[in-house]
């Protein structure tokens, strides 16, 4: 298994308040990513790290921030929290980044219930 | 807008037969596709990739096919097991790492 921790790994929280999530690598991979899963929409992609202090949007970013403060740790907030996000979210990482013969790892996910 | 498609949502197949799962996308500049396959409750984990300087890579009882001049992939299980009961991703990762919708495989023994 990819040295991936994600936490919480459960959370319910009411409409409007601020979430943090946190995934924790110890495998040095530079690159770090946020997805989140729906059904009918597969994973896509929040949020991705290419190093420290170094972060670009994905494809659905509108709602969320993300900081890198260390290799190791990549975080997600979501600044006030909207049922549209509830969600599953999984982190992964990489060594190689976005270019060909790239693999992702994923962590094994955070449940997020926004009431 | 979808740029990898995995246009059937759920499949089942008899235990021992071949289960065929497909892709398709719309980029002809991917040039690296993965597949993933995710039990509920886990996150994805990676299955068998391939370069589209191959048109077939084969890992024991999975196999992937690409077909670059009608932009699709197909993903072989043979022969199916009940353990391969699970979600399979599609992905690219030359680009933003789109994944596609997934197909729910239900192997019946």
């Amino acid at each position: 298994d990819a040295g991936i921790t994600q936490s919480p790994r459960h959370k319910v929280t009411e409409t409007g308040t601020p979430v943090t999530l946190r995934c924790h690598q110890t495998e040095n991979h530079r690159y770090m990513y946020w997805y989140r899963q729906d059904p009918g929409h597969g994973l896509r992609l929040i949020h991705y790290s290419y190093g420290v202090k170094d972060t670009d949007k994905g494809e659905v970013s509108d709602g969320y921030s993300v900081s890198r403060s260390k290799t190791e740790d990549f975080l997600l907030t979501l600044e006030s929290a909207t049922s549209s996000q509830t969600s599953v979210y999984f982190c992964a990482i990489s060594s190689t980044g976005r270019r060909s013969g790239n693999t992702i790892y994923f962590g094994e996910g955070s449940w997020l219930t926004v009431v | 807008d979808q740029q990898v498609k995995q246009n059937s949502p759920s499949l089942s197949v008899q235990e021992g037969r071949i289960s065929i799962l497909n892709c398709d996308y719309t980029n002809s500049m991917f040039d690296y596709f993965l597949w993933y396959k995710k039990y509920p409750a886990e996150g994805p984990t990676f299955l068998i990739s391939i370069s589209s300087i191959k048109d077939k890579n084969e890992d024991g009882r999975f196999t992937v096919f690409l077909n670059k001049s009608a932009k699709h992939l197909s993903l072989h299980i043979v022969p199916s097991q009940p353990g391969d009961s699970a979600v399979y991703f599609c992905a690219e990762t030359s680009n933003q790492f789109y994944f596609g919708t997934g197909t729910s495989l239900t192997v019946i023994p």
